[in-house]
């Protein structure tokens, strides 16, 4: 059974700081791995998504790293700011059949960026 | 783009009551659709997803059942609540035709007293 953790499960940094959150997951049969960040009390939004055959995803401030081999990824986050502050959730897929697809979810790393 | 919507935003229920949770989606066709719960302190949990009209596959034995009565709408069901299942209910589909990335609703927030 697939599963996925994410450490530290909080942190707090001043703003401007460069920070890495990380990930990590027990099979390595995954079909890709997504990050998403969730603001209190609301849906979900997808950051970045890297593929099983990439080894990292880069849009703004965001890079994210995928080693399959280990079951390890991170998500770097550049110069942050106050509005950085959210939950960060990692997720990898699998598939197992057609239409079965499904994410299976760490329990986030909640970021709070301290002005 | 795809909109999908979530309803009620928040619900408060006596225990040993029912549950509907409705979520609908729209600009887009034949997804498959997702029912996930978030429960203080954990991870997102999934309960429910469909492939199609009718089609429903549970990944959790429990009191909750779930209903695919058209293409875009997916419904969370219970006919007696408890209170463990006081949580944030969040609706998420994928497009497929090659898109990868899964996409969420608003999420219904749960107590249940």
């Amino acid at each position: 059974k697939q599963e996925v953790t994410q450490i530290p499960a909080a942190l707090s940094v001043p703003e401007g700081e460069n920070l890495v959150l990380n990930c990590s997951f027990t099979d390595s049969a995954i079909y890709n791995l997504q990050w998403f960040r969730q603001d209190p009390g609301k849906g979900l939004t997808s950051l970045l998504l890297i593929q099983s055959s990439q080894r990292e995803q880069t849009s703004g401030r965001l890079n994210a790293s995928l080693d399959k081999s280990s079951g390890r990824s991170t998500l770097y986050i550049a110069a942050s700011q106050p509005g950085d502050s959210a939950t960060y959730l990692c997720a990898v897929k699998v598939i197992s059949g057609f239409g079965n697809e499904k994410l299976t979810f760490g329990t986030g790393t909640r970021l709070t960026i301290i002005p | 783009s795809q909109t999908i919507h979530q309803w009620p935003a928040t619900l408060v229920q006596p225990v040993g009551s029912p549950l509907s949770l409705e979520c609908t989606v729209e600009g887009t066709s034949n997804p498959n659709l997702y029912w996930y719960r978030q429960a203080a302190g954990r991870g997102l949990q999934l309960l429910f997803y469909s492939v199609g009209i009718g089609q429903i596959s549970s990944e959790v034995p429990q009191n909750l059942s779930a209903s695919r009565p058209q293409d875009r709408q997916f419904i969370l069901s219970s006919k007696k609540l408890l209170l463990s299942d006081s949580g944030f209910y969040l609706c998420a589909l994928y497009r497929g035709l090659g898109e990868e990335t899964q996409y969420f609703g608003p999420g219904t927030r749960l107590l249940v007293l």
